[in-house]
């Protein structure tokens, strides 16, 4: 069965550290997300990416964060200096074409640690 | 107020009972509503999608919509211990396909 696949499944860094969480969706999809989730928390979104671009981010977003689709592949998200609230667990997710489904495939997630 | 609120639980349940999980939203504007499943550190696993008021029912599990109240539930037959996980509400606008999620119900089906 097709996946989402992320890495690193566990990171550890200093307060202002630069990130990259690395996910490959499914081969066939064409919308991607990144959510997060602090421990104990809800799952919240932070932005969504459609033909090269971002369709929409949350307020969580901040410049702080980017995203990259660096080829076709791989979809990347950044935490350019790292501070101790962005420890979350960072989910990937996926959906086809059909943007109308709420099929969307989730990876295992990232998690941050941020010290 | 919450754009949705699920009650986080945690409930505990015996094999074999009848499990109810609920959310209720505020944002009319929701339209499309999903359960997913979380086994611990994991990811959501999408369960049920409906987008209609109304019953939709597959296997165990029934997911139940209703607009006018706003209020969906996620009802589990035959619960099993395997289905202990956290059960996430979540919903999306007509427009734009980002979800919104619950906090999370954590359940538990004792052998």
């Amino acid at each position: 069965e097709p996946e989402v696949t992320q890495t690193p499944s566990h990171q550890v860094t200093q307060m202002g550290q630069e990130v990259i969480l690395r996910c490959v969706p499914i081969s066939n999809h064409l919308y991607f997300y990144w959510y997060r989730q602090i421990l104990g928390q809800k799952v919240e979104f932070l932005v969504s990416f459609y033909n090269n671009e971002i369709s929409e981010k949350s307020e969580i977003f901040d410049d702080q964060f980017s995203v990259e689709r660096p080829d076709g592949s791989n979809f990347t998200l950044k935490i350019r200096s790292t501070k101790l609230e962005d420890s979350a667990m960072y989910f990937c997710a996926s959906l086809s074409r059909g943007a109308n489904t709420g099929e969307l495939f989730f990876g295992e997630g990232s998690r941050l640690t941020v010290l | 107020q919450k754009e949705v609120e699920q009650d986080p639980g945690p409930l505990s349940v015996p094999e074999g009972a009848i499990v109810s999980l609920n959310c209720t939203y505020s944002n009319s504007a929701f339209q499309y509503f999903m359960w997913y499943r979380q086994y611990s550190r994991k990811g959501p696993e999408l369960l049920m999608y409906t987008y209609s008021s109304g019953n939709k029912e597959d296997g165990r599990f029934t997911a139940q919509v209703d607009k006018s109240s706003k209020y969906i539930s996620l009802f589990i037959r035959d619960s099993q211990p395997s289905d202990s996980a956290t059960y996430l509400c979540a919903m999306r606008e007509t427009s734009g396909s980002r979800l919104t999620f619950g906090e999370g119900t954590q359940l538990t089906v004792n052998p």
